[in-house]
């Protein structure tokens, strides 16, 4: 297993145009989270999932984010009519959770950059 | 709401020296925090991590310290590389909840 992959890697769209980002986890992982990190800043959450279910999701992720993980396995993250401000570097990463707490694994994100 | 707050944009040490990166929390349900380490067009990596049940954990060259009381943490790095130069993040979870990040503190070493 390579660790968490993210595809694709840039993507550069008009305003107003959907985007769809692709994140597979470490096989074995049962967690997956989305990020995004803008310049100087750290990575701020958007949602995460436990298995298939979607547990969490920030106030950040407005009604034109939405994300999907419906086998338990990859995940798509998907931003309708894209503005300006989504401009970011998209982050995936993945955990086992079980009993013990364990450290979460990043892909090398998506940097989305809207003109 | 910034749970987790990097107040140190920037430090730079000298190659051999201890580097100090600090973090400080407010959320008192926090109880697993970490450190990622972030060069750039990468995703961040994890470097250590430690339990609230701890005071102190220690790999290698990396050292990290909880003060729960004071719900302040820092990471030690000791002797300080050139090739420890990178962004460094501090990152905060709680029981059944996602991980709250700092802004990051970019450290240089100087050799």
């Amino acid at each position: 297993d390579t660790g968490v992959s993210q595809d694709p890697r840039h993507k550069i769209t008009k305003r107003g145009q959907n985007v769809t980002f692709r994140c597979d986890p470490i096989s074995e992982h049962n967690r997956l989270y989305w990020y995004r990190q803008t310049l100087g800043q750290g990575p701020e959450f958007l949602t995460y999932f436990q298995n298939e279910a979607q547990l969490e999701k920030s106030r950040l992720l407005s009604d034109r984010f939405s994300a999907e993980r419906p086998k338990g396995s990859f995940s798509t993250l998907e931003i309708q009519r894209t503005e300006q401000g989504d401009s970011a570097m998209y982050l995936c990463a993945s955990s086992l959770e079980g009993g013990l707490r364990t450290e979460a694994f990043f892909g090398q994100g998506t940097r989305l950059t809207v003109v | 709401d910034q749970q987790v707050k990097q107040n140190s944009p920037s430090l730079s040490v000298q190659e051999g020296r201890i580097s100090i990166l600090n973090c400080d929390y407010t959320n008192s349900m926090f109880d697993y925090f970490l450190w990622y380490k972030k060069y750039p067009a990468e995703g961040p990596t994890f470097l250590i991590s430690i339990s609230s049940i701890k005071d102190k954990n220690e790999d290698g060259r990396f050292t990290v310290f909880l003060n729960k009381s004071a719900k302040h943490l820092s990471l030690h790095i000791v002797p300080s590389q050139p090739g420890d130069s990178a962004v460094y993040f501090c990152a905060a979870q709680s029981n059944n909840n996602d991980m709250r990040f700092g802004a990051g503190t970019r450290l240089t070493v100087k050799p």
